[in-house]
């Protein structure tokens, strides 16, 4: 199973919205709305942000939002700040019941 | 509260085996599954496979069959991770994660355990 595809680095500024997508196939991304999103700062465990492509877990701030077209996945991130700078990654469940994550994405806040 | 703590850094040599507790508390163990995914040094996550905490099902990515084994104790609410015949690609922070009620959706993380595997 390979890993979804997600660009290497984004960037915006503070107060901005950007936009994080993550390519999987008919038989990830495209076949199932059981896409999450993690964000990840260095030297700490992944931190839970999303669920089945758009659900906030309980505690997520209203700026993360989560979205799917065909075989993409998209973390949207309005009102940027500092803290938000982070790797980012997204899983999505396969049609061998498995789970694959993307290749990460590095949020740069300039 | 819910927490996930797993066992210390381990070194290895190569060709042994490694096993990584994760000791949960805080909520009813046997209502969650918990998954294992590791993070090599500079590199992605990778997910490995995932318990059943009810019942101990298994489901391992293909790429670790016949090398990982996933087991839990319910009487002490902790699950464990081992893989064999370790490589200098096994090298990686390995975390537990507990699955909430949906695919993939892991919702709370141990704080992970170094491995090093080296001759």
């Amino acid at each position: 199973q390979s890993a979804l595809t997600q660009p290497a680095s984004v960037s915006g500024s503070p107060g901005q919205s950007i936009t994080i997508s993550c390519t999987g196939t008919s038989s990830d991304v495209g076949g199932y709305d059981y896409v999450s999103w993690y964000q990840q700062h260095p030297g700490r465990p992944p931190k839970f942000l999303i669920y089945d492509v758009s659900t906030r877990p309980s505690g997520i701030s209203s700026r993360f939002s989560g979205s799917k077209s065909g075989n993409t996945a998209s973390l949207t991130i309005s009102g940027l700040q500092a803290e938000d700078e982070a790797d980012y990654y997204c899983s999505s469940q396969t049609s061998s019941n498995t789970v694959v994550f993307g290749g990460g994405t590095k949020l740069t806040v300039l | 509260q819910v927490q996930l703590v797993q066992s210390g850094p381990e070194v290895k040599k190569p060709g042994a085996s490694l096993k990584v507790s994760c000791k949960t508390s805080g909520y009813s163990f046997t209502s969650y599954g918990i998954s294992w995914v590791r993070q090599a040094p500079g590199q992605g996550l990778e997910w490995m496979g995932w318990i059943s905490g009810f019942n101990g099902n298994t489901n391992y990515a293909q790429k670790f069959q016949g090398r990982v084994t996933m087991t839990t104790d319910t009487s002490t609410n902790t699950a464990y991770l081992e893989l064999r015949s370790l490589r200098s690609g096994d090298t990686a922070v390995y975390y537990c994660a507990r699955e909430e009620f949906s695919v993939g959706a892991m919702g709370y993380w141990g704080q992970g355990t170094r491995v090093t595997v080296f001759s």
